[in-house]
């Protein structure tokens, strides 16, 4: 069964560092990019950037750039997203993906993550 | 940079057919990905390439897209369609995924 499992709940501090995971079964990771969606509470789905784990090649959504990273651990079939200041802002769910790459205009994704949820508060 | 328009709902009653819709510039170009988003739950695929429907996903839920706006089409609703459905194309201006606004299905 194809799985993507992602780490728990995390309650942070604005300033604080955080790295959340995704740890994927029942395919080969090294051969399917990997992406991680938000949501932001109430509101709609926005891609953040996505990582070809076979050699860690990243593409982010511009809006997103510099203020996360995504990389990953073949060794492990984990996929990660890193904050190195959380802001308030940062406060929502984020979803790791499977992204289906059908030509570089025609991606989707195919298997989602349950979500973690990322509380930031003073 | 390319906007992708959604109703913000729906709504129909059980046994009907509910139509949500996805408008944007030249999207009769674009191939369109639908996904479906139950209350407390992580979205769920269910077309893919306009019409293209993943294993698992009842033939109930069909893609068209004949134009400008492509559309998802649950037929036969049921109680448990009631969710959030987002569609998602290529923004070809700034060469990334880009989702609709989501349109909330409720059923009657």
């Amino acid at each position: 069964e194809v799985q993507l499992v992602q780490s728990g709940a995390e309650v942070k501090k604005p300033g604080e560092s955080l790295k959340i995971s995704c740890q994927v079964s029942g395919y080969v990771f090294t051969a399917y990019w990997t992406g991680w969606v938000r949501q932001m509470p109430g509101k709609g789905l926005e891609w953040m950037g996505i990582i070809f784990p076979r050699d860690s090649e990243t593409q982010y959504n511009p809006s997103f750039q510099g203020q996360v990273t995504i990389s990953a651990d073949k060794s492990i079939a984990t996929a990660y997203l890193q904050w190195d200041s959380l802001k308030a802002s940062d406060t929502a769910i984020y979803y790791c993906v499977r992204v289906i790459r059908r030509h570089l205009s025609n991606w989707y994704f195919d298997i989602w993550g349950r979500g973690t949820l990322v509380s930031v508060s003073s | 940079s390319y906007v992708v328009t959604q109703e913000p709902s729906v709504s129909v009653a059980p046994g009907q057919t509910a139509t949500i819709r996805c408008g944007g510039n030249n999207i009769e170009t674009k191939s369109v990905h639908w996904y479906q988003q139950k209350p407390g739950q992580a979205p769920v695929l269910v077309v893919h390439d306009d019409t293209d429907r993943p294993s698992g996903i009842p033939e109930r839920f069909s893609g068209v897209k004949s134009g400008d706006p492509a559309t998802l089409t649950i037929r036969r609703v049921e109680a448990g369609d009631e969710a959030d459905y987002y569609c998602q194309v290529w923004d070809s201006d700034n060469g990334q995924p880009i989702f609709g606004g989501g349109t909330t299905l409720t059923v009657l």
